[in-house]
């Protein structure tokens, strides 16, 4: 089964990049690795998406090693709004019968101070 | 266009008993996943559906149970509930199954067992 580890928590200040890793040693060969955020009481928000390399979008970027075996969420200049919990979430095919069984990460808390 | 949508919002319910949840997901999504999430942890993979059969099955009882209809909406059913039974429970459409495919969340069935 895909595991996935995360840092707890991150702290941060107004203006500055943070970097969020996550390793996933048993990713499978299709899948995908896929970031969200979530505020309380609320459902998690998709970020990006990616599968090897480097993937930019209007909000953030995801680096990818050749290994797969982990992968980076870098937010630039962050806000207090980015104030959430990051989750890195990697499709793991089920054990039995082929079925899809997805796992999130444990989540990291991430603080942004002025 | 509509995201997510769970219903209802808010529910409280005593041990014993039954409850069902529904979810609607986007238009043109045929996949549709659920989760538990207890206060303080990630969410937990429950049930994924695509074209209204299981695709993929996480570690709860037989207890919950799920469906998907011709409109590909999703009921979550859960029967003798328990007091750590209590969650928000999300669902989540793709446009199809495994970590592929972006998931959508909705903001959840907050359940609370008394």
């Amino acid at each position: 089964l895909a595991k996935t580890t995360q840092p707890i928590s991150m702290d941060s200040y107004e203006g500055q990049e943070v970097n969020i890793t996550c390793s996933h040693n048993n990713i499978a060969t299709n899948d995908y690795i896929t970031w969200y955020q979530q505020f309380p009481s609320q459902g998690p928000r998709f970020i990006i998406q990616g599968y090897k390399t480097k993937v930019t979008n209007e909000v953030a970027s995801l680096f990818i090693p050749a290994d797969r075996k982990s992968s980076t969420l870098s937010l630039p200049r962050v806000s207090l709004s980015d104030t959430a919990v990051y989750y890195c979430l990697v499709g793991d095919k089920g054990l039995t019968g082929g079925g899809n069984k997805l796992t999130f990460g444990t989540g990291t808390q991430l603080k942004v101070e002025l | 266009d509509a995201g997510v949508t769970q219903s209802p919002t808010h529910l409280i319910k005593t041990r014993g008993q039954h409850v069902t949840l529904r979810c609607s997901p986007i238009s043109g999504h045929k996949s549709v996943s659920w989760y538990q999430q207890v206060l303080g942890q990630g969410p937990q993979f429950i049930f994924q559906y695509y074209e209204k059969e299981e695709r993929g099955r996480g570690n709860f009882p037989d207890r919950f149970s799920a469906r998907q209809f011709p409109n590909y909406s999703s009921e979550l059913n859960v029967n003798a509930l328990l007091l750590g039974d209590s969650a928000l429970y999300l669902c989540a459409s793709s446009l199809s199954p495994g970590g592929n495919q972006p998931q959508h969340f909705g903001d959840g069935t907050r359940l609370s067992i008394l």
